[in-house]
């Protein structure tokens, strides 16, 4: 079955970039998105079909994809960027694939 | 503003069926998948299923054989039955409304229900 490989934490400093990594055989050939979700909350979707934001996602929040790897960026970290991030893509077998999730600290 | 609310019992006991429906607000149900998620306590997504208002459905791989979805329009509703629970059932289970364009990604959550699996 298809899988996806998140670093479990990443931790940046406020006003920092934070760049957290998603691996699959092959990801690049297909789309990922990303998901923030904070303590207590349901999942938000931050970027989907690679790079693209939802209506109301701030601009610092970017996406990409290539070879193995898709990465989201936040660029200028704020405080309120703490949260758990998830990637997913679709595999024609396995169907919906979540990544295992990173939690983000902002120090 | 479409709103998404699970609805069912908080427990149920090992070997029985957890039982959930989501209601869909705010927007038709009509020509989208849309798919039941869960998140045991402290652990990651783990996508259950779906089914497209076509009634076509597509299950996880692991839980495929105790999935049951279907779908009510008229009610704008759509259920889970997963069968045989036990302890490693407990989660929140979500439901979340799918984007099928070139690609797939969900765009409206439900807040999510908690359920219990124990005697």
């Amino acid at each position: 079955s298809y899988e996806l490989t998140q670093p479990p934490s990443v931790s940046v400093s406020p006003g920092q970039t934070a760049s957290i990594t998603c691996s699959g055989d092959e990801l690049g050939d297909k789309y990922a998105c990303w998901y923030q979700q904070k303590p207590g909350q349901s999942p938000v979707l931050v970027i989907y079909q690679d790079s693209k934001r939802p209506s109301g996602i701030p601009e610092r929040f970017s996406g990409s994809n290539s070879g193995n790897t898709a990465t989201l960026t936040i660029s200028g970290t704020q405080a309120m960027d703490e949260a758990d991030y998830y990637c997913q893509a679709w595999d024609f077998n396995t169907h919906v694939v979540f990544g295992g999730g990173t939690k983000v600290t902002v120090l | 503003q479409v709103q998404l609310q699970e609805s069912g019992p908080g427990l149920v006991k090992p070997s029985e069926t957890l039982s959930l429906t989501c209601t869909v607000s705010g927007g038709s149900i009509s020509s989208y998948y849309w798919s039941w998620i869960r998140q045991p306590a402290g652990k990651g997504l783990e996508w259950i299923g779906r089914i497209h208002t076509s009634e076509s459905t597509n299950y996880n791989p692991s839980l495929k054989s105790r999935v049951t979805m279907s779908v009510d329009t008229s009610q704008n509703q759509f259920s889970l039955k997963l069968s045989s629970v036990t302890a490693a059932d407990t989660a929140v289970y979500y439901c979340a409304r799918e984007v099928t364009e070139t690609s797939n990604w969900f765009d409206h959550w439900g807040q999510g229900t908690l359920v219990t699996v124990s005697s």
